[in-house]
């Protein structure tokens, strides 16, 4: 079964504009949600974990329960912001959505 | 710091032909060590984790095996490879509780 989805394969966006990726994820217990981030040509990483309720690189994500969502948001995308998004749940290990192509365009 | 490593970082196999993808981390001790398949349009797909040495969990049925032969030592396998199994496969390492650390990756293409 689909633990974690990422509903938009790809995402275009303006210089400047907002950017908001969707996840929304099926767990019963208290989730544990974060969102990695893939860089051309480097490796996948960390970019923000809901429990730690930070912003990093102008990146927020607000885990909501009621509709099972933990959506990242930037409020004026950069064209460094391009990359390959992955939101991902851990049920003892973790389970990716199948990520979000970002493309920020000047 | 810890650090982890895959090789090769590319690789080109023929239909029928074995492989062994290899992963070593460094810097820490008793991680749990994990493989992914990373396909286009298919995301991020767990195939292996292991929580010690000898102890292999798969996800998925596949073609694949992983063998985990050291601490810090994790392989991937396939005794004979199949045009599906092309694809990037990635490493990753974690602590007992805690995010995971990825590799490189390695390239895999089966002609």
């Amino acid at each position: 079964a689909q633990r974690v989805t990422q509903p938009e394969k790809l995402l275009s966006v303006f210089k400047g504009a907002p950017v908001e990726l969707k996840c929304n994820y099926s767990y019963s217990g208290s989730p544990e949600l974060f969102w990695y981030v893939q860089y051309s040509r480097q490796r996948l990483q960390l970019l923000l974990r809901h429990i730690s309720r930070e912003s990093i690189k102008g990146f927020t994500a607000d885990l909501n329960k009621g509709e099972t969502s933990f959506h990242l948001k930037k409020p004026f995308a950069q064209e460094e912001d391009s990359a390959m998004y992955y939101c991902a749940l851990r049920r003892g290990e973790l389970s990716f959505g199948a990520g979000t192509t970002v493309t920020v365009r000047a | 710091s810890q650090t982890i490593h895959q090789w090769p970082a590319t690789l080109v196999q023929p239909v029928g032909s074995p492989l062994s993808l290899e992963c070593t981390v460094e810097g820490t001790s008793n991680p749990n060590l994990y493989w992914y398949r990373q396909a286009a349009g298919r995301g991020l797909q767990l195939l292996f984790y292991s929580v010690g040495i000898g102890q292999i969990s798969s996800e998925v049925p596949q073609n694949l095996s992983a063998s985990r032969p050291q601490d810090r030592q994790f392989i991937l396998s396939s005794k004979k490879l199949l045009l599906s199994d092309s694809g990037f496969y990635l490493c990753a390492w974690s602590p007992w509780v805690g995010e995971q650390y990825f590799g490189p990756g390695t390239r895999l293409t089966v002609t």
